[in-house]
């Protein structure tokens, strides 16, 4: 079956620190992969998606993620966290049906 | 370009009750999906619409079903409401996200149900 995991619910980091949130996933075929940001009373956000090409993908916010077809994963990462960085999120990809599946997110606390 | 808009934000409705929820999508999107969001469970596809025409599906009952129209604004409706379907559920918009492939979220609707 298709599917996404993000193995931790919740990470800390310390302002200023480098942040990662991992995702691994399972699809057939190449892998359609995106990050969203989710605020607090606020829907989705994109932050960034690999489709094909390097690697490595930049996105917004200073944000970026490695895409890892050996491990199928596509952690997020920043390199210099925020406390503004603190949120909700969600790893996805689209399946070969066109369907978008959804890690169970990830909540980010930067701390200060 | 305004956003994607869903009203209402909030809903309180009891068990058995039906409800109907609405989507403005990005002006010029024409696809339409939902989602429903709880804790622990992530977001789960309904469905999309694309040019008045249920594109896709996920593993909902038939209690959930939706509906676009020509504008591209999209209503989803769910009848003889259930205590677990309370959620937030999300609406989002995207061009074509079989091409492009990003969507973009409204700020969702919560339901509650007693």
């Amino acid at each position: 079956a298709q599917s996404v995991a993000q193995p931790e619910d919740q990470v800390n980091v310390a302002e200023g620190n480098p942040l990662t949130v991992k995702c691994t996933y399972s699809v057939s075929g190449n892998p359609y992969l995106f990050w969203y940001v989710q605020y607090p009373n606020r829907g989705l956000q994109f932050l960034l998606k690999y489709i094909t090409g390097d690697n490595l993908v930049k996105g917004s916010y200073g944000f970026e993620a490695e895409f890892n077809k050996s491990q199928t994963s596509f952690h997020l990462k920043k390199p210099s966290a925020l406390v503004s960085d603190s949120a909700l999120y969600f790893c996805a990809v689209r399946d070969t049906a066109y369907k978008y599946i959804f890690g169970t997110g990830t909540r980010l606390k930067v701390l200060a | 370009k305004a956003g994607v808009t869903q009203t209402p934000r909030y809903l309180i409705k009891t068990r058995g009750q039906q409800v109907t929820l609405s989507c403005s999508p990005i002006s010029g999107h024409r696809s339409v999906s939902w989602y429903q969001q709880t804790p622990g469970q992530g977001l789960q596809f309904l469905f999309e619409y694309f040019s008045e025409t249920q594109r896709n599906k996920g593993n909902f009952p038939g209690r959930f079903s939706g509906r676009q129209f020509s504008n591209s604004r999209s209503e989803m409706n769910v009848s003889t409401l259930e205590l677990g379907d309370s959620a937030l559920y999300l609406c989002a918009s995207s061009l074509d996200p079989r091409r492009e492939g990003e969507q973009f979220f409204g700020p969702g609707t919560r339901l509650t149900v007693l």
